[in-house]
């Protein structure tokens, strides 16, 4: 069955720094990637949606790439700061939800 | 405030014990779906919605958990005779388009004991 998964262990940087957290799927390339963020205690909140034919989208200081032959999402965060330090969920669609990884929790430390 | 919003927040019972959740999603969106999410690990898909239509509950969801929207605009999310394994947070998110974001609710954090 279709995976996705995400490095488990959290991801310490310093500010200022860039932070790229990896999703890797299986099998299929899904139609898109959708990347949520998710602070302790509060629902996930929706940041970006890559589509398969996309190989970057930038929105302010995100960026994220889709390579369909490392199967293989990255997400990055320039110039990061502590407040970015959260959890950051990948999800791919399913039949007609959506399917999340466990989750990367960023640390940013000043 | 016009996102979702769910209630309670926080629910402690004791096993054996009946809880519902509601949640109140985006009036403009169609779609409402359940999740479930425990200590890390994402949101575990439990139950879509469109609008009033139960359209897709997962094989995780046991014959304890039952939801409903009448009327296609609020969401109840029961769980009958709880068990310590139901401790988690219950989370509704909502859409207008089967692609498009989802909007989440701040969700109900369950505890039994």
């Amino acid at each position: 069955s279709q995976k996705i998964e995400q490095n488990s262990e959290a991801l310490n940087i310093q500010e200022g720094k860039t932070a790229t957290l990896t999703c890797n799927y299986t099998n299929y390339s899904p139609a898109y990637l959708q990347w949520y963020r998710q602070d302790p205690g509060r629902g996930p909140v929706f940041l970006l949606l890559i589509r398969e034919n996309e190989k970057e989208k930038r929105k302010e200081r995100l960026k994220v790439t889709f390579d369909t032959t490392l199967k293989q999402s990255l997400f990055h965060i320039t110039a990061s700061q502590p407040a970015d330090s959260a959890t950051y969920l990948c999800a791919q669609p399913g039949y007609s939800t959506l399917t999340f990884g466990k989750g990367t929790m960023l640390l940013v430390s000043p | 405030d016009t996102g979702v919003s769910q209630d309670p927040r926080h629910k402690i019972t004791k096993r054996g014990q009946n809880v519902t959740f509601r949640c109140d999603p985006i009036s403009e969106h169609n779609r409402l779906y359940w999740y479930r999410q425990t200590l890390g690990q994402g949101p575990e898909f439990l139950t879509y919605f469109q609008n009033e239509a139960q359209l897709e509950k997962s094989r995780l969801l046991s014959d304890r958990f039952s939801a409903e929207r009448p009327k296609g605009s609020f969401s109840t999310l029961e769980i009958q005779r709880t068990e310590q394994g139901d401790s988690a947070m219950y989370l509704c998110a909502s859409s207008s388009g089967l692609a498009g974001e989802q909007f989440f609710g701040p969700g109900t954090r369950l505890t039994v004991l």
